[in-house]
């Protein structure tokens, strides 16, 4: 099945500064990599997702990058600020059609923004 | 629109007793739900694959005599937590997909935070 590493476990940066979290997958038939923020006992929420015939999207302040070949990608946050304090989480999975779409999520990322 | 909603939000019972845990998609249909584990500072462990009108399907580790669910509706998954004991104290998350659409996202419920004396 697949495997997906997530990198740093934690993260500080301060204010206004970049952050960037790096995954990596097992299965080359992944096609869809979402990115999800959670607040502490809260659920998780969609902030972007990429898809395998798209190499990088952008929107505002977030950004992810998609390495098929190396089978990577990165979650880029710019201009940070305290309110993206959160745990992040990436995810891949495979759909061939139909709405089964099976994610397997990272072990996330504690994003800390200090002011 | 796409909202889940779980029920109920937190539960203690005491050891030995059942647990149920609803899901329920607000305004639309969902074939598919997830459930998932969360224990605290860790990552989301898929449990189960419910689809409506057919068997769940089980991860690799999870008893499914132990975590009972049901999707008799399109709108509705129940998770059942069948002689609950301390170590199945958690946080459960439910998630779905919209039927007919194939866009792979998905919209969480708001879980349900169990605590076993």
């Amino acid at each position: 099945g697949e495997n997906v590493e997530q990198h740093p476990s934690t993260l500080s940066v301060q204010e206004g500064d970049s952050a960037v979290i790096k995954c990596t997958y097992s299965d080359s038939a992944s096609n869809y990599f979402p990115w999800y923020k959670q607040e502490l006992g809260k659920r998780p929420q969609l902030i972007i997702d990429i898809r395998s015939n798209v190499g990088e999207k952008k929107d505002q302040r977030i950004a992810v990058t998609l390495n098929k070949t190396a089978k990577h990608f990165s979650l880029h946050i710019t201009e940070t600020q305290p309110e993206d304090s959160a745990v992040y989480f990436c995810a891949a999975s495979f759909n061939s059609g139909g709405s089964n779409y099976k994610l397997t999520f990272g072990k996330g990322t504690l994003l800390t923004v200090n002011p | 629109g796409a909202v889940v909603s779980q029920h109920p939000s937190w539960v203690i019972c005491k050891s030995g007793t059942s647990v149920k845990i609803e899901c329920r998609s607000l305004d639309f249909q969902a074939t598919t739900m997830f459930w998932y584990r969360q224990f605290p500072k860790q990552s989301l462990m898929l449990m189960a694959t419910s689809n409506e009108g057919s068997k769940a399907t089980y991860e690799q580790g999870v008893e499914k005599d132990k975590f009972l669910i049901n999707h008799a509706s399109l709108t509705l998954s129940t998770l059942t937590v069948t002689s609950a004991h301390p170590e199945d104290s958690s946080f459960y998350i439910c998630s779905a997909t919209v039927a007919g659409e194939y866009t792979g996202e998905l919209f969480f419920g708001e879980g349900s935070r169990l605590t076993v004396l």
